[in-house]
């Protein structure tokens, strides 16, 4: 049972245009979502993080969005770079019994072209 | 500040073997997640320690153990191999256990292959 997905493998985007990653999530009690990125041979980094009690955060050229609703959240990358090009992993968060845990979706690859 | 460091890097065993794998927790951290990343999947969480305690565990049999020191290091320990154990193994450390909204920093993670 895949409680976080990343319906699209990859991702094609001019350089200075708009990265759009797309995550949906099964779990309503999941309350807290992150964004983590890896390249090759790397750990996952991560990048930005979005509570349930909110629907945006922004962090320099990333924003994430959050609607509780639909059970989906989106990364925007604005504008694209090259060096954005990695493998992008949404997680989410939030156990009743205290493991706080992440699940993590399949991953996006992203490519940046220049 | 130093980050997650995991150990070794690569390593090939046979199936049936038992493996040990190493983390060195981020400076300051008192909690360590091991996670299992197959080829094209995202990583799938296997445990987690606390303070030395296991803290919650993922869908994975019991040959899967670990441990955590007192330094809050730790090491995932797998026996009687199978080839489905191939797989990246990430170590992601944080502070504070019990606090979900800890960010989880990982490793660069440890290639297993099992033949």
């Amino acid at each position: 049972d895949q409680q976080v997905k990343q319906n699209s493998p990859s991702l094609s985007v001019q350089e200075g245009r708009i990265s759009i990653l797309n995550c949906d999530y099964t779990n309503s009690m999941f309350d807290y979502f992150l964004w983590y990125k890896k390249y090759p041979a790397e750990g996952p980094t991560f990048l930005i993080s979005i509570s349930s009690i909110k629907d945006k955060n922004e962090d320099g050229r990333f924003t994430v969005f959050l609607n509780k609703s639909a059970k989906h959240l989106s990364l925007h990358i604005v504008p694209s770079q090259p060096g954005d090009s990695a493998v992008y992993f949404c997680a989410a968060s939030g156990d009743p019994s205290g493991t706080y845990k992440y699940i993590f979706g399949t991953g996006t690859r992203l490519k940046v072209l220049a | 500040e130093t980050g997650v460091t995991q150990s070794p890097t690569h390593l090939i065993k046979t199936r049936g073997q038992q493996v040990t794998l190493r983390c060195s927790s981020q400076s300051g951290h008192n909690t360590v997640s091991w996670y299992q990343q197959a080829l094209g999947q995202g990583p799938q969480f296997i445990f987690q320690y606390y303070r030395e305690e296991e803290n919650g565990r993922g869908n994975f049999p019991p040959r899967f153990s670990g441990l955590q020191f007192p330094n809050y290091s730790s090491e995932l320990n797998v026996n009687a191999l199978e080839l489905d154990d191939s797989a990246l193994y990430l170590c992601a450390s944080s502070f504070g256990g019990t606090v979900a909204k800890n960010i989880q920093y990982f490793g660069a993670g440890t290639r297993l292959s099992v033949l």
